[in-house]
């Protein structure tokens, strides 16, 4: 069945450096969405990509979307503690774009 | 500004025991999801119905039925529940071709 999968599951990192998680596809994805869950909280929507190779950006986030829409990423930089929780990527399930499978997340720790 | 409301909040079951966890949208969305969060295992969608009179399921059904009551108000319910029905368990609702939102959770311990 389809995959999605993230990495790194979990990283922490110290304020003010830079962030990455990257998100794969075993299919070509028609687009892709991302994800912010605080703990204890509920996701919530970010951001949705579309076009092969876009690039998007929400103050210090840049999201991507690869050029064979199979993977995607999300950059933060300059971490701040507001950036604590977990990303995921979510991609159109088979058999037709209103569901959305998600990644396992990577849960983002930031030290001050 | 309500967005998508669960309850409760807040259950625990014993095992055999049935439930419906009520979610319902304000947004006048079509589309309308459950999902089960477990540590370390992301998302996984239970069921799901495009539109108001249709439902399906995702990739974990079993031990699960939903009933999409009308186009504001899609119900969960789990007929015998099991311990490893333990979970966190989220409604979303989206219209079409945008991102989800999410209400804020029923947290369910079976014990």
């Amino acid at each position: 069945g389809q995959q999605v999968m993230q990495i790194p599951q979990y990283q922490h990192v110290q304020e003010g450096e830079d962030f990455t998680t990257y998100c794969n596809s075993s299919t070509t994805l028609s687009n892709i969405q991302w994800y912010k869950q605080r703990p204890g909280g509920h996701p919530v929507f970010l951001i949705q990509l579309v076009k092969s190779g876009e690039v998007k950006k929400q103050k210090r986030l840049t999201f991507q979307f690869g050029e064979a829409k199979k993977n995607s990423s999300l950059h933060i930089t300059a971490t701040q503690t507001t950036d604590v929780g977990t990303y995921f990527c979510a991609g159109p399930g088979s058999g037709g774009y209103n569901k959305l499978i998600f990644g396992a997340g990577t849960r983002l720790a930031v030290h001050p | 500004n309500a967005g998508v409301t669960q309850t409760p909040k807040f259950q625990v079951l014993k095992t055999g025991q049935s439930m419906t966890l009520q979610c319902a949208q304000d947004m006048n969305h079509n589309s309308m999801y459950w999902y089960r969060q477990d540590p370390g295992m992301g998302l996984r969608l239970i069921y799901y119905s495009a539109s108001e009179g249709t439902t399906d399921k995702g990739e974990v059904p079993n031990g699960y039925n939903v009933s999409r009551l009308n186009k504001r108000e899609f119900s969960l319910r789990l007929e015998s529940a099991a311990p490893s029905q333990t979970s966190v368990y989220f409604c979303a609702s989206r219209p079409t071709g945008y991102g989800y939102t999410f209400g804020s959770g029923t947290r369910l311990t079976v014990v």
